[in-house]
């Protein structure tokens, strides 16, 4: 079975503080991204990575970067953390190429207070 | 651009009851659709997904979707509901232009009635 896993299920920050979030796959998966999800919004795009070192823009990316030194590993950062940025963010993975599943996270709930 | 709608942010169905949950999508070229499931402080789970060929899917948990290109829809259905089916459902969409990204839905919260 594809494992996705996240640093921390809940965390609390306080706003200008730097926030890291970290997501490891097992199952050796070219793609990974990380969404945040709001209700009413649904699952949102900040960035995904199709590979080592490359990352691409999803729809929501002002305030984040991410990095990915390693294949199994994806890290969000938030460079200086605000209230709005309070939310569930849900980290996945998927195999390389179109029409793959992409396998989910549990999920790391932040506050930023 | 692709986009899904979610029409019901909520739909309650009495257990033994058939349940639908509806999705309407579009992108450019040939579809590809998702459904997720989410349970209380979880991440999302695969449940199905059409890429191609019968246009009734079968997937996890007696769930089945059917793809209807005409509509545009793509319909979660099961035929007699448990309560143990209350969830976060969420619809995705991917297009065929060799795009990884998936457009998901607001989702809707299903809850079934004992």
């Amino acid at each position: 079975d594809v494992k996705v896993t996240q640093s921390s299920r809940y965390l609390v920050k306080r706003t200008g503080e730097k926030v890291f979030l970290e997501c490891v796959q097992d199952m050796d998966h070219e793609n990974m991204f990380w969404y945040r999800q709001d209700p009413g919004l649904g699952l949102r795009l900040i960035y995904f990575s199709y590979d080592v070192k490359m990352k691409e823009k999803g729809d929501i990316p002002e305030g984040y970067s991410v990095s990915r030194e390693k294949k199994e590993r994806f890290s969000l950062i938030l460079e200086s953390a605000s209230t709005n940025q309070t939310s569930m963010y849900l980290c996945a993975s998927s195999p390389g190429g179109s029409k793959e599943t992409q396998y989910f996270g549990p999920g790391t709930r932040l506050l930023v207070l | 651009a692709q986009s899904v709608a979610q029409p019901e942010d909520q739909v309650n169905v009495a257990e033994g009851n058939p349940l639908t949950v509806k999705c309407t999508y579009s992108v450019s070229g040939n579809p590809y659709l998702f459904w997720y499931v989410q349970y209380p402080n979880r991440g999302l789970q695969f449940l199905l997904k059409y890429i191609t060929g019968d246009n009734l899917v079968k997937g996890s948990y007696g769930f089945e979707a059917e793809f209807n290109k005409s509509q545009t829809s793509f319909h979660l259905k099961k035929p007699s509901a448990l309560v143990s089916d209350s969830a976060l459902y969420f619809c995705a969409v991917g297009d065929s232009f060799g795009n990884e990204k998936l457009t998901f839905g607001t989702g809707t919260r299903l809850t079934i009635i004992p």
